[in-house]
């Protein structure tokens, strides 16, 4: 069964620290890959996402994700974290129509 | 475009009330997915429609729960009897029908029942 795992449920950094979130699937070939990001009171946003090639993607808000296949993970990384990033980030996977999103880690931005 | 539109956006009600949610979803996307959210279970697929047909829902935690695209423009999630454990976010996605296109999420409608 497509499952997603986020190890860390709550991360703190403190503003103009690096940041990296991780996120690992069991899934029966390679699935597509996104990490999505939900601020207080609101849907999902779309951060980035993997399908093929090249495996460091770039996304919205400064964030990048790495694909590496051999460890089956996905890790959403930012260089410097704004006071503005603090949300829930959740990796979610898929191949056919639907996605399998994991539970989520929120992060807060200390000043 | 305004994006995906649900109503309503909070909604308190009795255990064994009717809950009715509703869903407007972007011009042109032909997938609309619903979730819930909460915090012991995550985010959970109920159901998804593809041009406007039921195609899995596999995620319908019983038989209280029903959901409904009458045309392109709408859909509804239906819940009854409500009961307190159905408390909960429930969020609207739709998409251009790919899971590779970006599901675009509705601001969600925050459900409490008493």
């Amino acid at each position: 069964a497509q499952s997603v795992t986020q190890p860390d449920i709550h991360i703190t950094v403190s503003e103009g620290a690096s940041l990296e979130l991780r996120c690992n699937y069991s899934y029966g070939a390679t699935p597509y890959l996104f990490w999505y990001v939900q601020s207080p009171g609101q849907g999902l946003q779309l951060l980035l996402k993997y399908f093929s090639g090249d495996t460091l993607v770039q996304g919205i808000k400064g964030f990048e994700a790495e694909f590496k296949r051999s460890q089956s993970s996905f890790n959403l990384r930012k260089p410097s974290v704004h006071w503005s990033d603090a949300a829930e980030y959740f990796c979610a996977v898929g191949r056919s129509e639907k996605l399998v999103f994991g539970k989520g880690t929120k992060l807060t931005v200390n000043p | 475009d305004a994006g995906v539109i649900q109503s309503p956006r909070h909604e308190v009600t009795e255990m064994g009330q009717e809950v009715t949610l509703r869903c407007k979803p972007i011009s042109g996307h032909n997938s609309l997915f619903w979730y819930r959210q909460t915090m012991m279970r995550g985010l959970e697929l109920l159901i998804y429609f593809n041009n406007n047909v039921p195609i899995d829902d596999s995620g319908m935690p019983e038989d209280r729960f029903s959901a409904k695209m009458p045309n392109a423009s709408f859909s509804t999630l239906k819940i009854q009897p409500s009961e307190p454990r159905d408390s909960a976010v429930y969020f609207c996605a739709t998409n251009q029908g790919q899971v590779r296109e970006t599901q675009y999420f509705g601001p969600g409608t925050r459900l409490l029942v008493l």
